[in-house]
């Protein structure tokens, strides 16, 4: 079974400033996807990044990318130029990529804090 | 609807009794997906539908929990006679089809006393 591992449970950064919030993954599939997750107070979960596992290329969003390391089985994600919206719990998670397959697991995901 | 509507938004019930949560998805949407998401926790992989038929029901805990989407529209979660384990956030997601980008509601947070 496939599982998400978040290791750091809470990490705060400066308005403005970059952070870099770390997700590793153990699987033995070759494909599959791997996302990102904002889930403010209001508990709705938002999509932030996708990355698929076999573009070489990470992904980029406007201020939100992706650090891709597939053969150490590690997905970053890079938010640059803090904004105090984007305080909230973000969750890592990953989706097999084979047939039939849809659901998603998580990392029991990590809360950041923007400071003025 | 603009988005996923999930009702009631709380719900508190008393230990063994029997409760439903209700799903409305994106129209047109086919996919629909319910997720539990305990304190502290990421959300976890409940059932999955494709139309009206649950495609994987592999995360339901035990038989207690059911559920169903008779019109392959709203889809509705239901807990027989609950425990205080099963309080959690429960999360609803659709999609458009098959691996696509899942939007999810905002969940029913069901507290059981």
């Amino acid at each position: 079974a496939q599982t998400v591992t978040q290791s750091q449970p809470e990490m705060s950064v400066q308005e403005a400033e970059t952070v870099t919030l770390s997700c590793t993954y153990d699987t033995s599939e070759s494909d599959y996807y791997l996302f990102w997750y904002k889930q403010p107070p209001s508990r709705q979960m938002i999509l932030v990044i996708r990355q698929e596992a076999y573009k070489q290329q990470n992904a980029t969003e406007n201020r939100f990318s992706v650090n891709f390391q597939k053969a150490a089985k590690s997905f970053s994600l890079k938010i640059s130029d803090s904004q105090l919206g984007d305080a909230a719990m973000y969750f890592c998670a990953y989706r097999s990529a084979q047939g039939g397959s849809e659901k998603l697991v998580f990392g029991k995901g990590m809360k950041l804090t923007v400071n003025p | 609807g603009a988005g996923v509507s999930q009702t009631p938004s709380n719900k508190v019930t008393e230990k063994g009794k029997y409760v439903e949560l209700r799903c409305d998805p994106i129209s047109g949407h086919t996919a629909l997906y319910w997720y539990r998401q305990s304190l502290g926790q990421g959300p976890e992989f409940l059932i999955y539908f494709q139309g009206t038929g649950a495609a994987d029901d592999s995360g339901l805990p035990n038989d207690r929990f059911f559920a169903v989407r008779p019109e392959g529209s709203v889809s509705t979660l239901k807990i027989q006679r609950t425990e205080r384990g099963d309080s959690a956030v429960y999360l609803c997601a659709s999609s458009p089809y098959l691996n696509t980008e899942a939007f999810f509601g905002q969940g029913t947070r069901l507290t059981v006393v």
